[in-house]
């Protein structure tokens, strides 16, 4: 089955700088890589997602890049701000007969002002 | 539209007492899910269901119990609850393709003692 491995698990960051989360995935069958951001005691909501057939997407503050041939993705922020202060999860699936949504171990990203 | 709904939002039970968790979502999606989520460990997936009257095993998926009898609504069961599924539980659910956003209930904390 699928695998995701999310690097780092903990990010402090001083506002304005930017951060960068990066994820591993193991099926080349995956076609879908979200990322979603979850703050305390909430659930998690989808901030931005990338297709197999892009590099590379980008809203406002945050990209995502992808990488297939290496079977990586990166989650980019830009002037953080404490707002952005949660953890954030990556997760990959594939649209093969047996569909699920496998999730990192998350990061947790703290934008000191 | 109220989206992900779980009941209920806590719980405690103890040791070998049974319940079950109820997700209702009235997006008309296809696909439902059911997490875990434990400090450090991510969301980690324990039944899914691809359709009315199918289930299926995440990774995680001893102890508990599905069903999805009618389209918008997909129960999760612990027949006899042990303090290692003490967790936080969340609903999702997607559609109407395989590859789109899933968005999640406010979660269940349960609490096994």
């Amino acid at each position: 089955g699928e695998n995701v491995e999310q690097h780092p698990s903990t990010l402090s960051v001083q506002e304005g700088d930017s951060a960068v989360i990066k994820c591993t995935y193991s099926d080349s069958a995956s076609n879908y890589f979200p990322w979603y951001k979850q703050e305390l005691g909430k659930r998690p909501q989808l901030i931005i997602d990338i297709r197999s057939n892009v590099g590379e997407k980008k809203d406002q503050r945050i990209a995502v890049t992808l990488n297939k041939t290496a079977k990586h993705f990166s989650l980019h922020i830009t002037e953080t701000q404490p707002e952005d202060s949660a953890v954030y999860f990556c997760a990959a699936s594939s649209g093969g007969s047996n569909y699920k949504l496998t999730f990192g171990k998350g990061t947790l990203l703290t934008v000191n002002p | 539209n109220a989206g992900v709904t779980q009941t209920p939002k806590f719980r405690v039970l103890k040791t070998g007492q049974s319940m079950t968790l109820l997700c209702a979502q009235d997006m008309n999606h296809e696909y439902m899910y059911w997490y875990r989520q434990d400090p450090g460990m991510g969301l980690r997936l324990i039944h899914y269901s691809v359709g009315e009257g199918t289930t299926a095993k995440g990774e995680v998926p001893d102890g508990y119990n599905v069903s999805r009898l009618k389209k918008q609504n997909f129960l999760l069961g612990l027949e006899s609850a042990a303090p290692s599924q003490t967790s936080v539980y969340f609903c999702a659910s997607s559609g109407p393709s395989r590859v789109t956003e899933a968005f999640f209930g406010q979660g269940t904390r349960l609490t096994v003692v």
